[in-house]
């Protein structure tokens, strides 16, 4: 069965700073890979996904993840936080044929 | 606002009852997914529908239950509540196939007193 691991509950990060939130899965064959984003009383969001080629994604509001095969990541950065991206982020896997398996989530805090 | 709708947006019910969740996908999109999400268990996958049938089945109890109709609108229906039946509950939709991503729903609270 496949899993999805989001090793920090909490992310704080200064406005302007670079930000990533950490994410390792395990499946079986090549992973379908999410990122979603829940904000407070909202339903989760799509951010962006990996499913073959380039190992740099590139997603919305100027996210981006690096898929690594080696490592099983798929870390979701931003080169410069807003104080609005503050939010849960969730990371989600999928195996060919199967069904979504999301993380525990991360909470990202952006301070001023 | 990613086109799919849900309702009640809240729902506040006491133990031992039944109560009916609503799903409308967006347009275009055949397969509907349930999602339940509370603070101990995470977001966890109950069970997927296409173009009404059943295509996958996740932890779903069997006090749970789900259906898709011809205009592919969802219920989910919940029986014989239990406290820890309170959570929130997330539909989604995506057209089918893989690697298509899944948008969701608002949500439903359910508050189980």
């Amino acid at each position: 069965a496949q899993s999805v691991a989001q090793p920090e509950d909490q992310v704080n990060v200064a406005e302007g700073n670079p930000l990533t939130v950490k994410c390792t899965y395990s499946v079986s064959g090549n992973p379908y890979l999410f990122w979603y984003v829940q904000y407070p009383n909202r339903g989760l969001q799509f951010l962006l996904k990996y499913i073959t080629g380039d190992n740099l994604v590139k997603g919305s509001y100027g996210f981006e993840a690096e898929f690594n095969k080696s490592q099983t990541s798929f870390h979701l950065k931003k080169p410069s936080a807003l104080v609005s991206d503050s939010a849960l982020y969730f990371c989600a896997v999928r195996p060919s044929g199967g069904t979504l398996t999301f993380g525990k989530g991360t909470m990202l805090l952006v301070s001023p | 606002d990613s086109g799919v709708t849900q309702t009640p947006k809240h729902l506040i019910t006491a133990t031992g009852q039944r109560v009916t969740l609503r799903c409308s996908p967006r347009s275009g999109d055949l397969s509907v997914y349930w999602y339940q999400q509370s603070l101990d268990q995470g977001l966890q996958f109950l069970i997927q529908y296409y173009n009404g049938e059943e295509r996958a089945k996740g932890n779903i109890l069997e006090r749970f239950s789900a259906q898709q109709f011809p205009d592919l609108h969802s219920e989910l229906n919940l029986s014989s509540l239990e406290l820890g039946d309170s959570a929130l509950y997330f539909c989604a939709s995506s057209v089918e196939g893989q690697p298509y991503e899944q948008y969701f729903g608002p949500g439903t609270r359910l508050t189980v007193t």
